[in-house]
């Protein structure tokens, strides 16, 4: 059974700061891995989805790496905003008969203050 | 154009009481899956339609729950004598791809927030 963990749970930075958000997998046959944030009472949005077959994928200041063999994968922010606070939930796709079903993450919860 | 929509938006129930959720997917969208999110935990599969065929319902949590979208489009989960651990935000995501390889995201909704007293 695919298992996600999130490293940390919670992270507070002053506004500026460069960070970076850990997720690992347990199972390294994936077909993808994306990046969502979770705002309070909303709905997940899509940051960034890396397919098996990419290393990394890029939009504004926030770059994503994945390292399937190891299980792992990174999100880094740059200079980041106080409207950056959100959780971070990684998520993984993985083989057989998923049917495209995510496997998430407990997420990271992210505070940038001013 | 329009997202994903979920009603109601909060639901508190007795319990035992049976609730119905609603989700209407983005039009013309193939796949519909249901996740259920407890306080503080990442969202957890629930069940899987493509189209009206229910395809994968390996998360269900027990005999109480069950899902059905029955013309393709709108999908109602049913939680029947609700308990206390169904307390949990409900979220409904759609996506346009039907191959088991997806190549795009799934679109969620704002999910339901379910309080069992």
């Amino acid at each position: 059974k695919q298992e996600v963990t999130q490293i940390p749970a919670a992270l507070s930075v002053p506004e500026g700061e460069n960070l970076v958000l850990n997720c690992s997998f347990t199972d390294s046959a994936i077909y993808n891995l994306q990046w969502f944030r979770q705002d309070p009472g909303k709905g997940l949005t899509s940051l960034l989805l890396i397919q098996s077959s990419q290393r990394e994928q890029t939009s504004g200041r926030l770059n994503a790496s994945l390292d399937k063999s190891s299980g792992r994968s990174t999100l880094y922010i740059a200079a980041s905003q106080p409207g950056d606070s959100a959780t971070y939930l990684c998520a993984v796709t993985s083989g057989g008969t998923s049917y495209g079903k995510l496997t998430f993450g407990q997420g990271t919860i992210l505070t940038v203050h001013p | 154009g329009a997202g994903v929509s979920q009603s109601p938006r909060y639901k508190v129930a007795k319990r035992g009481q049976d609730v119905a959720l609603r989700c209407d997917p983005i039009s013309g969208h193939v796949s519909l899956f249901w996740y259920q999110q407890a306080l503080g935990q990442g969202p957890e599969f629930l069940t899987y339609f493509q189209n009206e065929a229910q395809l994968d319902k390996s998360g269900l949590p027990s005999d109480r729950f069950f899902a059905e979208r029955p013309e393709g489009s709108v999908s109602t989960l049913k939680i029947q004598r609700t308990q206390q651990e169904d307390s949990a935000v409900y979220l409904c995501a759609s996506s346009p791809w039907q191959t088991r390889v997806p190549q795009e995201t799934q679109y969620f909704g704002p999910g339901t927030r379910l309080l069992v007293l």
